[in-house]
């Protein structure tokens, strides 16, 4: 059982230019999530889907565009590569909530922006 | 403005001993707590967790106590493991108020000695 998986694992991207980072989980889980792992800041959310066909912005979007056509999987896209985005991003994917919201998490794609 | 923080950003302890990880929140609305644990270049695993409907949750060496009136809550390890060594991250989730969405704290990097 795959769980989440990420792709690509590691990436080096030029400033302005575009990438989309994919994420497939295998449980069947509605809601999905793209956070952001930097330095001393913790996880913050990009954006996340509670189903096939919604998204909705985290809390810090800008910059970011994501697509959830198929319920197994959540891209987000980078139109035009900053140096502030590189970071480390994890997508995640979960149940609906009905009394928790344990979160099974990918493995990260380490995303470096010159 | 920080919702859930961790203040203490490492902590060391000697094999066999407690670790005490603490963790402090914000907004009352909070309902459901997690916590994470980090292994360098790979995803959060989640740990262990706890609603506000109960003040403690034990899992074999992991105990999670809830104060809801001074928002704080703690996870205790004992005894600690060398393996144990990894950055823990608090988790909280007001539930239908987020669409479940959890905001992490920033993390403690637990380093226990043999």
């Amino acid at each position: 059982n795959a769980g989440v998986t990420q792709t690509p694992k590691f990436r080096v991207l030029k400033t302005g230019q575009s990438m989309t980072l994919l994420c497939a989980q295998d449980m069947n889980h509605e809601y999905m999530y793209w956070y952001r792992q930097d330095p001393g800041m913790g996880l913050r959310l990009i954006h996340y889907s509670v189903g096939e066909g919604t998204t909705a912005k985290g809390e810090v979007p800008d910059g970011y565009n994501v697509s959830r056509l198929k319920k197994q999987n959540f891209l987000l896209g980078l139109e035009s590569a900053a140096p502030s985005q590189t970071s480390v991003y994890f997508c995640a994917s979960s149940y609906p909530r009905t009394g928790n919201t344990e979160a099974f998490f990918g493995q990260g794609t380490r995303l470096t922006v010159v | 403005d920080q919702q859930v923080k961790q203040n203490s950003p490492s902590l060391s302890v000697q094999e066999g001993r407690i670790s005490i990880l603490n963790c402090d929140y914000t907004n009352s609305m909070f309902d459901y707590f997690l916590w994470y644990k980090k292994y360098p270049a790979e995803g959060p695993t989640f740990l262990i967790s706890i609603s506000s409907i109960k003040d403690k949750n034990e899992d074999g060496r992991f105990t999670v106590f809830l104060n809801k009136s001074a928002k704080h809550l703690s996870l205790h390890i004992v005894p600690s493991q060398p393996g144990d060594s990894a950055v823990y991250f608090c988790a909280a989730s007001d539930g239908e108020g987020s669409q479940g969405n959890l905001i992490f704290g920033k993390g403690t990097k637990l380093s226990v000695k043999p």
